[in-house]
């Protein structure tokens, strides 16, 4: 059973540039969240999703999108990179409705550095 | 809103030794709350999660962490180290009336093992 991936594992782009990451979520699993970790620092949400749709979304501007396609996967758009867009981008897959808890589970992330 | 504060940036201590990793959160609704481990370039990793009842919850690997309401803390300790707990360690809290929603994280607490 694979377990959250993640492509590309890193990337180098210039200011101004735009970036997709992209994610497969754990066989089962129909949510996933996105976290930027920048270094040294612990993981920030930034969205949400479920049904295509996104349930939630964390203080980041616009330039960060998203989609989740039917097959439950998902990317993550970054327009107009900025030097402090340099991260590691985390993917988490989840099922939504299991309970007591739709626990998270974490992908190896995406290190992006902005040049 | 919710935060969770890491009081201890670096903790380094000698294997066999007992440590304790200190975690704080802060909240107006109930929360779960999570201790995550990231070993070197890798994603996140559930060690623990406290949901409901005994307020002591333990991982297979010798951790534990206990939750005190009043002091609004979920320590993470663990009676005797060895070379392979050297990682970064995450405590995390979601809001139990937002199921399977977004995790808050600490800054993170580097735990370093010595021999």
């Amino acid at each position: 059973d694979a377990g959250v991936t993640q492509s590309p594992t890193h990337l180098i782009k210039t200011r101004g540039q735009q970036v997709t990451l992209r994610c497969s979520p754990k066989s089962g699993h129909d949510t996933v969240s996105w976290y930027q970790q920048a270094l040294g620092q612990g993981p920030q949400f930034i969205f949400q999703y479920y049904e295509e749709e996104e349930r939630q979304r964390g203080n980041f501007p616009d330039r960060f999108s998203g989609h989740q396609f039917p097959n439950y996967s998902s990317e993550l758009n970054v327009n107009a990179l900025l030097l402090g867009d340099s991260a590691l981008y985390l993917c988490a897959s989840s099922l939504l409705g299991d309970r007591p808890l739709g626990e998270q589970y974490f992908g190896p992330g995406t290190r992006l550095t902005v040049t | 809103a919710q935060s969770v504060t890491q009081l201890d940036s670096q903790v380094p201590v000698f294997e066999e030794a007992p440590v304790e990793l200190r975690c704080n959160y802060s909240s107006s609704v109930s929360v779960y709350l999570f201790w995550y481990v990231q070993y070197p370039n890798q994603g996140l990793q559930l060690l623990l999660k406290y949901l409901s009842g005994s307020t002591l919850v333990e991982s297979i690997n010798g951790f534990e962490a206990e939750f005190n309401k009043s002091q609004t803390s979920f320590h993470l300790r663990k009676p005797s180290v060895h070379i392979s707990d050297t990682a970064e360690y995450f405590c995390a809290v979601s809001e139990i009336y937002n199921q399977g929603g977004k995790l808050i994280f600490g800054q993170g607490t580097e735990l370093s093992v010595k021999p």
